[in-house]
């Protein structure tokens, strides 16, 4: 059983730039969530897919969208990047029930 | 509206004492109350759920509707148990779907 694994670990970009996160699900799991961690934060969710389809949407605007996959691997994509989008970005997978399994997580640096 | 609140960012104990990270919460209808765990250089990782009813490294947490707290106990404190600690919530039957969290409680346990 493989746990949950994103990449990159570390990227740095431009503002008004796009970005791509990708998120390998742990083995078996059908549900991705996204989550923002502001620095000294709670992380704060994001969005949700299951099954391909987003299933739930937090307080972010349209330029935060994603994608998943067959596989139930997921991107996170944000597009027109601002400083504040600087934060690590996790990716939790689970089943409908039960307990979220976290990556480690994409620190993204908006310079 | 949906809210965690952990009014201790820090707390500092020392070993052997007893330990008590505080947790309150304000969701309109039934939640389902999780503690997540992350150790220095570790990924966040599930502690325990309310609805398990278990006790975790010696950590328990008991739901108080009453007082909509879940606050997170152990006895006698380990120097291991120094991590930074987060409550969260989803609704009930939702599982670890769209988590919200608290700012999170930094513990450190001293020799």
């Amino acid at each position: 059983e493989t746990g949950v694994t994103q990449s990159p670990t570390h990227l740095i970009k431009t503002r008004g730039q796009q970005v791509t996160l990708r998120c390998s699900s742990q083995s078996g799991h059908n549900t991705v969530s996204w989550y923002q961690q502001a620095l000294g934060q709670g992380p704060q969710f994001i969005f949700q897919y299951y099954r391909e389809e987003e299933n739930g949407r937090g307080n972010f605007p349209p330029r935060f969208s994603g994608l998943q996959f067959p596989n139930y691997s997921s991107e996170l994509n944000v597009n027109a990047l601002e400083l504040d989008d600087s934060a690590l970005y996790l990716c939790a997978s689970s089943l409908r029930v039960g307990g979220a399994f976290f990556g480690q997580g994409t620190r993204l640096t908006v310079v | 509206a949906q809210r965690v609140t952990q009014p201790e960012k820090l707390l500092s104990v020392f070993k052997g004492a007893p330990v008590e990270l505080k947790c309150n919460y304000s969701y309109s209808g039934s939640p389902e109350l999780f503690w997540y765990v992350q150790y220095s250089r570790q990924r966040l990782q599930l502690l325990l759920r309310h609805i398990s009813r278990e006790s975790i490294k010696g950590f328990t947490a008991d739901l108080n509707k009453g007082e909509t707290s879940f606050h997170l106990k152990k006895p006698f404190a380990q120097e291991e148990d120094s991590a930074m600690y987060y409550c969260a919530l989803s609704g009930l039957g939702q599982g670890a779907q769209k988590l919200v969290f608290g700012q999170g409680t930094r513990l450190t346990i001293n020799p």
